[in-house]
């Protein structure tokens, strides 16, 4: 175990709806990166926060945001959900510049 | 544009013996590389790793070898284990300020008894 922990572990929602993922980094980490992964494929890079800061963006569209806290958890919400955002959402929590180690994700299933 | 991926989607192994999973990347610009491996139905787990100033590194029966001049990456799993049955990724990043990590496609690796 990581000590990286995602909630909830599973969601359903329907086009048009927003969603908000949460994510719990391991004591000492301050940087939370998420990452989407897509049925049979590699994660793809979202977003990374520290220090309460975006850090760098991967190639997805603004309706993807998020937040990092004074604790270093964070949060991922999607605007406007499309059926191609049913994924697997990972965070993952490091010091900065070092390893990443991921949560065990939240499977998202839009309809 | 950068990509990570790797060479085999699929490799069958018998327990015991032992297992190489290869990985290409083509961004020269690359210097940290993680070898993960993932569970049905979990979150990627941290194998090994290896920074772009070492051609080799050792862990507990992982070995990562790291080819700079052919952009070309592999893990060896020694006395291959019927827990080794999973996904593995090769990632990579460019040590930028974000230290984004890019993905391969993964190599799905089943241990026969």
């Amino acid at each position: 175990e990581t000590g990286v922990t995602q909630s909830p572990t599973h969601l359903i929602k329907t086009r048009g709806q927003q969603v908000t993922l949460r994510c719990s980094s391991q004591s000492g980490h301050n940087t939370v990166s998420w990452y989407q992964q897509a049925l049979g494929q590699g994660p793809q890079f979202i977003f990374q926060y520290y220090r309460e800061e975006e850090n760098g963006r991967g190639n997805f569209p603004p309706r993807f945001s998020g937040l990092q806290f004074p604790n270093y958890s964070s949060e991922l919400n999607v605007n406007a959900l499309e059926l191609d955002d049913s994924a697997l959402y990972l965070c993952a929590s490091s010091p900065q510049g070092e390893t990443q180690y991921f949560g065990p994700g939240t499977r998202l299933l839009v309809l | 544009g950068e990509s990570v991926g790797l060479h085999l989607p699929t490799l069958s192994v018998q327990e015991g013996d032992n297992s190489i999973i290869n990985c290409a990347y083509s961004n020269s610009a690359s210097d940290y590389f993680i070898w993960y491996k993932q569970e049905s139905g979990k979150g990627p787990q941290f194998i090994i790793d290896i920074r772009s100033n070492m051609d080799k590194r050792q862990g507990q029966r992982v070995t990562v070898l790291l080819n700079k001049t052919v952009k070309h990456l592999s893990l060896q799993i020694a006395a291959t284990q019927p827990g080794d049955s999973a996904v593995y990724f090769c990632a990579e990043s460019t040590g930028s300020n974000d230290y984004k990590l890019s993905f391969g496609a993964g190599t799905t690796v089943t241990v026969r008894a």
